[in-house]
């Protein structure tokens, strides 16, 4: 069972939409990540957080700890922001990280 | 660029085969993690160096083995490969490896196994 969900798992827009990417987890998390692959593979980390919200550019990402719950958002999407956005969280003092599936996002001009 | 690099990028070998990827972390980053990302099922961690020693093991076969070296540069090792070990693998690197700490990820290196 994977405790770190996401959804939805496709998402497709249209350039300049405002795009919402919603990850839940279990109990005790002491950090999550957002992380971006792109089609070529590789993986960037966005953003690390453990309460309240980020904001970086077009992105934000906010977490809601008493809900277990955490949403990235992308203002004015481009089609470059195509890519897998990926949830991952770090439970208690556990240093590994347990991730969602992903979500595909593709933003068409 | 995240600093942290990968080689080989891709790999390809036939079962029943060994290789060795290796990773070196960005400039004074003292923890390296390797990562399995697999088409079925997704990305996995399998283990955590910290300063040479290891520090947290994920879903890592017997089969595979990893170190850090003395100039913090990591191998991960596979061994008797199988067809299900295709995949990308990952290796990630922090300053100290705690859980505050953010991981730069390095590009990967894809291994086929035919």
């Amino acid at each position: 069972k994977n405790e770190v969900e996401q959804s939805p798992q496709n998402l497709t827009a249209q350039e300049g939409e405002f795009i919402t990417i919603n990850c839940s987890y279990s109990v005790g998390i002491s950090a999550l990540h957002w992380l971006q692959q792109h089609p070529g593979g590789g993986i960037v980390s966005l953003f690390m957080l453990s309460s309240g919200k980020k904001k970086h550019g077009r992105l934000i990402a906010t977490i809601n700890i008493q809900e277990k719950h955490s949403s990235l958002h992308i203002t004015a999407s481009h089609p470059r922001d195509s890519a897998v956005y990926i949830c991952a969280v770090r439970y208690g003092s556990n240093y590994k990280l347990t991730f969602g599936k992903g979500t595909l996002l593709t933003v068409n001009p | 660029d995240s600093g942290v690099t990968q080689t080989p990028k891709h790999l390809i070998t036939a079962t029943g085969q060994r290789v060795t990827l290796r990773c070196s972390p960005r400039s004074g980053d003292l923890s390296v993690y390797w990562y399995q990302q697999s088409l079925d099922q997704g990305l996995q961690f399998l283990i955590q160096y910290y300063n040479g020693e290891e520090r947290a093991k994920g879903n890592i076969l017997e089969r595979f083995s990893a170190q850090q070296f003395p100039d913090l540069h990591s191998e991960l090792n596979l061994s008797s490969l199988e067809l299900g070990d295709s995949a990308l693998y990952f290796c990630a690197s922090s300053v100290t490896g705690g859980p505050e700490n953010e991981q730069f990820f390095g590009p990967g290196t894809r291994l086929t196994v035919l």
